[in-house]
């Protein structure tokens, strides 16, 4: 089935120890986001790629940064995290944003 | 004003009731409206999307549009257990196409 596969599902990471999460997609979709849920809060977006094109959020830490090395994974770099960065990360993809957006299962992101 | 707005809740609706759950937005441009069912700890579902002024029915599930008004709805018939969720609306907004999400409202299906 085509879908979209974050990994891992659980992350525990040091206070201050750079941590990637990643994402694939089999759906062959050309605009790829990266989303930070905290609890019982809107999902916030922190980037996107269309195709090549990398898009930030002008609210988004400097400490968050992405990479797409080809149409199937993005990767999420957090160089720093810090305590307040302990969320769920959702990465979702969509074909031009039409019919919304595809979302993998999460990332659960601890910082200790 | 929040781009998208939805009552928290919780909203308690009896098995086999009807729940109604509201949003509004605030870009008046906005031509895409999408309803996603989020489950504690688990990512957001695409379950309805609506472009059109009007309803529009799948299953048990009944979306409802007025940009007038600037409203959009989603209507559960015979609410199951396993309806009992979060659910996140969400617009297309129109000046750069990014969705935006309200922060969704809290179901909860009385057995």
């Amino acid at each position: 089935d085509a879908m979209v596969i974050q990994n891992p599902r659980y992350q525990v990471t040091q206070f201050g120890k750079p941590v990637t999460l990643s994402c694939s997609q089999t759906l062959n979709h050309n605009v790829m986001y990266w989303y930070q849920q905290k609890s019982s809060q809107a999902p916030k977006l922190l980037f996107h790629y269309y195709d090549k094109d990398f898009n930030n959020e002008a609210d988004t830490p400097d400490n968050f940064q992405s990479r797409r090395p080809n149409t199937s994974f993005c990767f999420l770099d957090i160089r720093s995290p810090g305590l307040g960065d302990a969320a769920m990360y959702l990465c979702a993809t969509s074909n031009s944003g039409l019919y919304g957006y595809t979302f993998g299962s999460g990332t659960r992101l601890t910082v200790v | 004003q929040k781009e998208v707005e939805q009552n928290s809740g919780p909203l308690s609706v009896p098995e086999g009731a009807i729940a109604s759950l509201n949003c509004t937005y605030s870009d008046r441009g906005s031509q895409s409206f999408f309803w996603y069912r989020q489950y504690s700890g688990k990512s957001p579902e695409l379950i309805m999307f609506i472009y059109s002024n009007g309803d529009k029915e799948d299953g048990r599930f009944t979306a409802q549009l007025n940009k007038a008004s600037q409203y959009v709805s989603l209507l559960i018939r015979d609410s199951q257990p396993s309806d009992s969720a979060t659910y996140l609306c969400a617009v297309k907004r129109n000046r750069d196409d990014k969705i935006i999400f309200g922060k969704g409202t809290r179901l909860h299906i009385l057995p």
